[in-house]
């Protein structure tokens, strides 16, 4: 797609659920990113794909938490047993690979656990 | 580990008033620099980015940020803001070997006033 892509745009779910959201990155972007984004927060980083390389998890909050990204292009990232602190909006950007790269952003999924 | 820091968390400015946004970061190599922006209900976008070479670069809207090595600064600054530049405004840093993830700082939101 001419962009990257996210589904769903909004999930509502209740306490102790676990959700699954997706990424479709740009055709060809070999890195790939997971952030959160709430109120206050920023962007906070969760994973980094990149290329075959082991994925850098360094910012998942806690083991609840887990990536994938299968065949080296679509990413799901899911969180089991939700939490209402989870409540956020998660984006999910793709970059190249090279030393003058930079990410493309996707309209993020807005979680809201209840 | 790199991190970012952006001192203004909300700024409010009249029309055609000057910009000047904040942003330090902290890592010890060779680094890229970028800005990006969130218009209301819209997904990040870049404004600008530093790679190398001139340290004053140019983006899109009439903005600018200068790179001072000597004070790991790239601040964003705009001669004179409009009510369209309402929105938040993010820096980031990563380096340039495309193994480390971009980390971002908390954000900046500025709103503009008529």
């Amino acid at each position: 797609g001419a962009g990257v892509s996210q589904s769903p745009s909004n999930k509502v779910t209740e306490k102790g659920k676990d959700v699954e959201l997706r990424c479709d990155p740009i055709s060809g972007h070999t890195a790939l990113y997971w952030y959160r984004q709430s109120l206050g927060q920023g962007l906070e980083f969760l994973i980094y794909f990149q290329g075959n390389s082991a994925p850098d998890k360094s910012g998942l909050p806690s083991d609840r938490f887990s990536a994938e990204r299968t065949g080296g292009s679509v990413s799901t990232l899911t969180i089991q047993r939700t939490q209402q602190e989870d409540s956020a909006v998660y984006l999910c950007a793709s970059s190249l690979t090279s030393d003058r790269a930079f990410a493309f952003f996707g309209q993020g999924t807005r979680l809201t656990v209840v | 580990a790199q991190s970012v820091s952006q001192h203004n968390h909300h700024v409010i400015l009249s029309e055609a008033a000057s910009l000047e946004l904040g942003c330090n970061y902290s890592y010890g190599g060779t680094v890229n620099l970028f800005w990006y922006v969130q218009y209301p209900g819209q997904h990040l976008q870049l404004l600008l980015k530093y790679f190398s070479g001139d340290p004053l670069v140019k983006g899109i809207k009439g903005f600018e940020a200068e790179f001072i090595k000597s004070k790991f600064s790239f601040n964003l600054r705009k001669p004179s803001v409009q009510w369209s530049d309402t929105a938040e405004y993010f820096c980031a840093v990563n380096a340039p070997s495309g193994n480390t993830p971009l980390v971002f700082g908390k954000g900046t939101r500025l709103s503009v006033i008529a």
